[in-house]
């Protein structure tokens, strides 16, 4: 079964700082990779996603992602963070199927 | 569109309690699940479809029952509560059968359930 590992559980942090969150996933084959952010109160919303291509993702809001097969790894980064992306982010994959498998979520709290 | 809607927001239940937690669509979605998250944990695919008269399970899908009799609604049955329970509850759908590039899945606003 794929699982994802997300190494932090809380990250805090000051405006501009840099922000780089791990995320590994176990799947060995073809897999889809997502990250999500939970706002408080809120829905998860995509952040951005990737199938193929690039292996460097854009997403909203200034965030970027790496996939680095060779590590198994999708780390997300954003190069200067502010107040309003205090949230919690999930990583998820999805291999063969409709099943999409989350970590379990890193809570950022960025300090104003 | 109204996208995921979930109904109730909050419940409170005893143990041994029934209820059901409601799902709806406006987006013509096939594919619908249901999530359940807690703390360190992430969320945990609890029931999925993908398409009316359609049901499969996902990672925890014991205590829970779905239905998808139509492609709008995708109800999550309690059959008899336990505290274990005690979760936030999401639902999500996806246009196609399956999340893809050009669909990912849309969240409702969660229903958080105590069980005490």
């Amino acid at each position: 079964a794929q699982s994802v590992s997300q190494h932090n559980h809380h990250v805090i942090l000051s405006e501009a700082a840099s922000l780089e969150l791990g995320c590994n996933y176990s799947y060995g084959g073809t897999v889809n990779l997502f990250w999500y952010v939970q706002y408080p109160g809120q829905h998860l919303q995509l952040l951005l996603k990737y199938f193929s291509g690039d292996p460097l993702v854009k997403g909203i809001k200034g965030f970027e992602a790496e996939f680095i097969k060779s590590k198994f790894s999708f780390n997300l980064r954003k190069p200067s963070v502010q107040w309003s992306d205090t949230a919690e982010y999930f990583c998820a994959s999805k291999a063969a199927g409709n099943k999409l498998t989350f970590g379990g979520g890193t809570r950022v709290l960025v300090k104003p | 569109n109204a996208g995921v809607t979930q109904t109730p927001k909050f419940q409170v239940l005893k143990t041994g309690q029934s209820m059901t937690l409601q799902c709806a669509q406006d987006m013509n979605h096939e594919y619908m699940s249901w999530y359940r998250q807690d703390p360190g944990m992430g969320l945990r695919l609890i029931h999925y479809s993908v398409g009316a008269g359609i049901t499969d399970q996902g990672e925890v899908p014991n205590g829970y029952n779905v239905s998808r009799s139509t492609t709008e609604d995708f109800p999550l049955r309690l059959l008899s509560a336990a505290p274990s329970q005690t979760s936030v509850y999401f639902c999500a759908s996806s246009y196609s059968r399956g999340v893809s590039y050009n669909s990912p899945l849309h969240f409702g606003n969660g229903t958080r359930l105590t069980v005490t």
